[in-house]
């Protein structure tokens, strides 16, 4: 059972460029999420889905965009990337009871924005 | 805004000791509390959930307790190991959000 994965697990961009960081879980879980961690800050929520079909904006959405693909798959889009984007990136599930039950973090995808 | 703090942001013991990590939240109205460890460079792994009307979760050599009204959560580790080593997070999800509000965590090192 893999939990959560996510791909890339390192990334390094320059200014302006774009990427698309994957998430996926094989737990059949209804809500997912992407934080960003950063030194001194804490992890933050950018976006979350409650449900297949649904996004909504979390703390920090702002230079990001989500699609929720399928029930499996939270895809996070960097359209232009900046520096103040270097961050390590979360994602996390969590189960029946949606978005008020534990929840399940993947590995993280180490990102630097030059 | 919900506002977590964990004291202290680090800590060094040596094996074998017990030890308290503490967790303060603003906002009383909270639906769960999580409880993570993360190691170096590494994910997050849920230790312990507690819901809103319970008082304590254990697991294992852990204990997390919760008393929602004074805004205070504590993590106790048992009889510590070296492998215990690891940054330990707080977090609460609020009535009100979908967001877990995590402190900054305390580092953990246990000595041999």
């Amino acid at each position: 059972n893999a939990g959560v994965t996510q791909t890339p697990k390192f990334q390094v961009l320059k200014t302006g460029q774009s990427m698309t960081l994957q998430c996926a879980q094989d737990m059949n879980h209804n809500s997912m999420y992407w934080y960003r961690q950063d030194p001194g800050m804490g992890l933050r929520l950018i976006y979350y889905s409650a449900s297949e079909g649904t996004t909504d904006k979390g703390e920090v959405p702002n230079g990001y965009n989500v699609s929720r693909l399928n029930k499996r798959e939270f895809s996070l889009r960097l359209e232009s990337a900046a520096p103040s984007q270097t961050s390590v990136y979360f994602c996390a599930s969590s189960g029946v009871g949606g978005v008020r039950v534990e929840q399940y973090f993947g590995p993280g995808t180490r990102l630097t924005v030059t | 805004k919900q506002e977590v703090t964990q004291i202290p942001a680090a800590l060094s013991v040596p094996e074998g000791e017990n030890l308290v990590l503490n967790c303060s939240f603003t906002d009383s109205a909270i639906y769960n509390l999580q409880w993570f460890r993360q190691d170096p460079g590494k994910g997050l792994t849920s230790l312990l959930l507690i819901q809103s009307s319970q008082r304590e979760q254990t697991s294992g050599r852990l204990n997390a307790s919760l008393d929602k009204s004074s805004g205070r959560s504590t993590l106790y580790i048992a009889a510590s190991q070296p492998g215990d080593s690891a940054t330990y997070l707080c977090a609460v999800l609020s009535n009100s959000g979908y967001a877990l509000n995590f402190g900054k965590g305390t580092s953990l090192l246990v000595t041999p």
